[in-house]
Order: C-alpha cells, then structure tokens, then sequence
C-alpha cells in the first residue's frame, strides 16, 4: 500500500514559467512533510519542508503548499530554470513513527528553453 | 553543514561474496541513521533504522540476516550485504538525522548513495 504517492511519473515545462509537482498521501497520522531533489546515481539533497500546522512554505523559488482535508501537498517551483531538471521525491514522516520518511515515486522534471 | 559521505560510491563483487558499505555524518552527530535501496527508476525503499549501540529496526521483508546493520558510533552506521547474489544489486543510500533541532529533526541528509553490481 502506497503511503505517499506521486501519479505523474515526468512533467516538462519551459523555462521561466511555474512547475507545479503534486503528491498525495493516505496516512493521516503524517505531520511532517518534505521534498527531496535527486539527480542519478547521487544522495537525495533536501529542498524544503513543511509541517502539518502550517498550509504554506516559502523558501526563495520553491513554494510548498499543504491541502490537509485533501491529504494533498503541491511544490511550485518559480521560475524554472534549467538546473531545476531532476526528479524529485515527496515524502512523509510521522512523529509517531520515530520520524521515519515514506518517499513516493517521484516525478521527472525536464524544463526545456 | 550535514554531510553524509558513503564509502565506496560502487562496487562489483561476486555472487556469495560479502560486501561492507559505511555511512559517516561527517559534521554532525547522528544517533540514528537510516539505509534504503533503489531500483532503478523507483522510489527509495527504507530498509532499516540503525541506531546507535542497539540493534537495528529492520522494515517488513527485509532479511535482517543477509542486510547487517552496525551503528557502533555516532558518527558511522555501516551495511553488510552477506552472501550476495545478482538480485541484490542495487543503489544503496543512507541518511543521517539530525538529532535536536525541533522540527528540522525530521529532516534527513543523504549521502551520495553506493551502486552494487553483483556478478
């Protein structure tokens, strides 16, 4: 059972203009959560996070948006730049659970000039 | 700051060969650290909680017996793969979380990953 999921496995978009990467969770338990950018064959590095008492985290081009009735969190990325192509993760971490992190599936983000 | 450094970054070994992989937080204290494996194309899968001077927490499916798990300080967590075979080839990362910081203890930093290739 996916905990954390991530239905668009890749998404372009052209540069200078807003991606916009959504995730969806089933687990009402999570209280914390966070996105990761991976690029291949390297560590996923850390972006921005947010916890479940807020609905919105800014952090310079990176925006993330918390929807806890949907169970449904979005990452705007504006404006996209080319080193923004990578694939980035959604994840999720409860406190009850010794804050372990459910990654989703991850979307592949190609931004095009 | 929140280096994690995995050693090595890949190898290849033979099938019923052992294979060690390190995790060192560089500039930090981790008393738990975390190892997960990718397949390509997948999500990460976390395999076990390591933490220090106690046994690890293996997740569901994982063999506890074929993936040793050693956290001996708080600084270094290391994975044994034993008697590997091709299906364990894999992308192995690890993360160490930082231990104190409210929130941002929830957040993890992963360290570059190590590709095993088991022939």
């Amino acid at each position: 059972d996916q905990q954390v999921k991530q239905n668009s496995p890749s998404l372009s978009v052209q540069e200078g203009r807003i991606s916009i990467l959504n995730c969806d969770y089933t687990n009402s338990m999570f209280d914390y959560f966070l996105w990761y950018k991976k690029y291949p064959a390297e560590g996923p590095t850390f972006l921005i996070s947010i916890s479940s008492i807020k609905d919105k985290n800014e952090d310079g081009r990176f925006t993330v948006f918390l929807n806890k009735s949907a169970k449904h969190l979005s990452l705007h990325i504006v404006p996209s730049q080319p080193g923004d192509s990578a694939v980035y993760f959604c994840a999720a971490s409860a406190r009850s659970s010794a804050s372990k992190i459910i990654f989703g599936s991850g979307t592949r983000l190609s931004i095009r000039p | 700051g929140a280096v994690v450094s995995q050693h090595p970054s890949w190898v290849i070994c033979k099938s019923g060969t052992s294979v060690k992989i390190e995790c060192r937080s560089l500039d930090f204290q981790a008393t738990t650290m975390f190892w997960y494996r990718q397949f390509p194309k997948q999500s990460l899968m976390l395999m076990a909680t390591s933490n220090e001077g106690s046994k690890a927490t293996y997740e569901q499916g994982v063999e506890k017996d074929k993936f040793l798990i050693n956290h001996a300080s708080l600084t270094l967590s290391t994975l044994t793969v034993t008697s590997a075979h091709p299906e364990d080839s894999s992308f192995y990362i690890c993360s160490a979380r930082v231990e104190g910081q409210g929130p941002l203890s929830y957040e993890q930093y992963f360290g570059p990953g190590t590709r095993l290739t088991v022939t």
